[in-house]
């Protein structure tokens, strides 16, 4: 079985901030790693995938994510936020070979402001 | 190409009734999944289905269900509402092939009084 934790429930930014969004995982398995965004009322939405390979992986809307295998974790990353930024974030991991039965974290609800 | 829909958007029942959610995946998607999301629980697997056939399943007790037509539509079923049962029902689709992603629909939101 898979676990995912997200070390934060809120993180509050100024807008054209840096920001850095921290999942955890664990798994006795090969796994996938996902991050998805959900905004007010909405599905959610595919920012980025690793499935195996570079370490670094893009995404859309400028969101990147790096995998550490040693320090199993996946943290998500964004140089410069905008307020349309502002949701819940889901770190998300599936075994290895499919990305269905996802395993999801508790979710980061990033705030930006002026 | 449509995104997967959900009907219907918004439902109230009553504590002992039962409720069907109806799931429509991406066109030429077989694979259909279905999550709970909660405040207290978060998101949760419920099942997967893949060509009509349930592929996975969640931990779940036996009144929530589902089903898949040839068409790949989904519907899923709860009988007996629990208060409990109140939340939001996300449905997915992926494509066959090595995509490995998820396309969420925007959900079903079930409010059980």
């Amino acid at each position: 079985a898979q676990s995912v934790t997200q070390l934060d429930s809120q993180v509050p930014v100024f807008e054209e901030a840096p920001v850095e969004l921290r999942c955890n995982y664990s798994s006795s398995v090969s796994v996938y790693l996902f991050w998805y965004v959900q905004y007010p009322n909405q599905g959610l939405q595919l920012l980025l995938k690793y499935l195996s390979g570079s370490t670094l992986v893009k995404g859309i809307n400028g969101f990147e994510a790096e995998f550490n295998k040693s320090q199993t974790s996946f943290h998500l990353r964004k140089p410069s936020v905008h307020i349309s930024d502002t949701a819940e974030y889901f770190c998300a991991v599936s075994r290895a070979g499919t990305a269905s039965k996802l395993t999801f974290g508790t979710g980061t609800r990033l705030q930006v402001t002026l | 190409k449509a995104g997967v829909t959900q009907t219907p958007r918004y439902l109230i029942k009553t504590r002992g009734q039962q409720v069907t959610l109806s799931c429509s995946p991406i066109s030429g998607h077989r694979s259909v999944s279905w999550y709970q999301q909660t405040p207290g629980q978060g998101l949760q697997f419920l099942f997967e289905y893949f060509s009509e056939t349930q592929r996975n399943k969640g931990n779940f007790p036996g009144r929530f269900s589902g089903r898949q037509f040839s068409n790949s539509r989904s519907e899923m079923n709860v009988s007996t509402l629990e208060l409990g049962d109140s939340a939001l029902y996300l449905c997915a689709s992926e494509s066959t092939g090595n995509s490995y992603e998820q396309y969420f629909g925007p959900g079903t939101r079930l409010t059980v009084t």
